[in-house]
């Protein structure tokens, strides 16, 4: 059972536009959520977190806003830039170990 | 230097053999991960360790055993490699955190790239 879920296995974007990845779960006691960016040949980097206690958090050009009852939250870049073309990665989480990972969505940005 | 690293990045190796992929942190964080990524699956837990002493089994621990030598060492061994453990292996290392931000947040090494033929 895929408790994180990321229906978009790829998105193409052209630069300077918003870039929407989503992410939906299906464990209601997730309380906390990250995003994570991963380039070919290297480890996943943390990108942005929120908790369950938020449903928005921003961080320069990254925002994530998270809707509880939809058990849903997405990943906003604005404005979107070539840089930004990696894979993203959603993870869930409750308690204070176990990261739940998504299957991840490939994000290209056109110049 | 990184803060996490991997050995080997890369590995060949045949069906039957032992192998081992280790890690090293310089973060000082207690908690320790690894993971596989197959194309198309994303991340999965096989291992993780709240401290040399507390080593606890993921989601696909069959195959597969650990040892936590440090805390800054975490080490994982397949000891007989079959071919569908042919993946990307990560290695993570975590602070203990409060609810906030950077909650649980995990840093990555670089990887490993493990083939079994």
């Amino acid at each position: 059972d895929q408790q994180v879920k990321q229906n978009s296995p790829s998105l193409s974007v052209q630069e300077g536009r918003i870039s929407i990845l989503n992410c939906d779960y299906t464990n209601s006691m997730f309380d906390y959520f990250l995003w994570y960016k991963k380039y070919p040949a290297e480890g996943p980097t943390f990108l942005i977190s929120i908790s369950s206690i938020k449903d928005k958090n921003e961080d320069g050009r990254f925002t994530v806003f998270l809707n509880k009852s939809a058990k849903h939250l997405s990943l906003h870049i604005v404005p979107s830039q070539p840089g930004d073309s990696a894979v993203y990665f959603c993870a869930s989480g409750a308690g204070s170990y176990q990261l739940t990972f998504g299957k991840g969505t490939k994000l290209s940005v056109i110049p | 230097d990184a803060d996490v690293t991997q050995t080997p990045r890369n590995r060949i190796t045949k069906t039957g053999k032992r192998i081992m992929l280790e890690c090293s942190q310089t973060k000082g964080h207690d908690r320790m991960y690894w993971y596989r990524q197959d194309p198309g699956l994303g991340l999965r837990l096989i291992y993780y360790s709240f401290d040399v002493k507390d080593i606890n089994k993921g989601e696909i621990s069959d195959g597969y055993s650990v040892s936590r030598q440090a805390q800054a060492k975490f080490s994982l061994s397949l000891e007989s490699a079959i071919p569908n453990q042919t993946a990307l292996y990560f290695c993570a290392t975590s602070d203990v955190r409060g609810i906030g931000s950077s909650y649980n947040e995990q840093f990555f090494g670089p990887g490993t790239r493990l083939t079994v033929l």
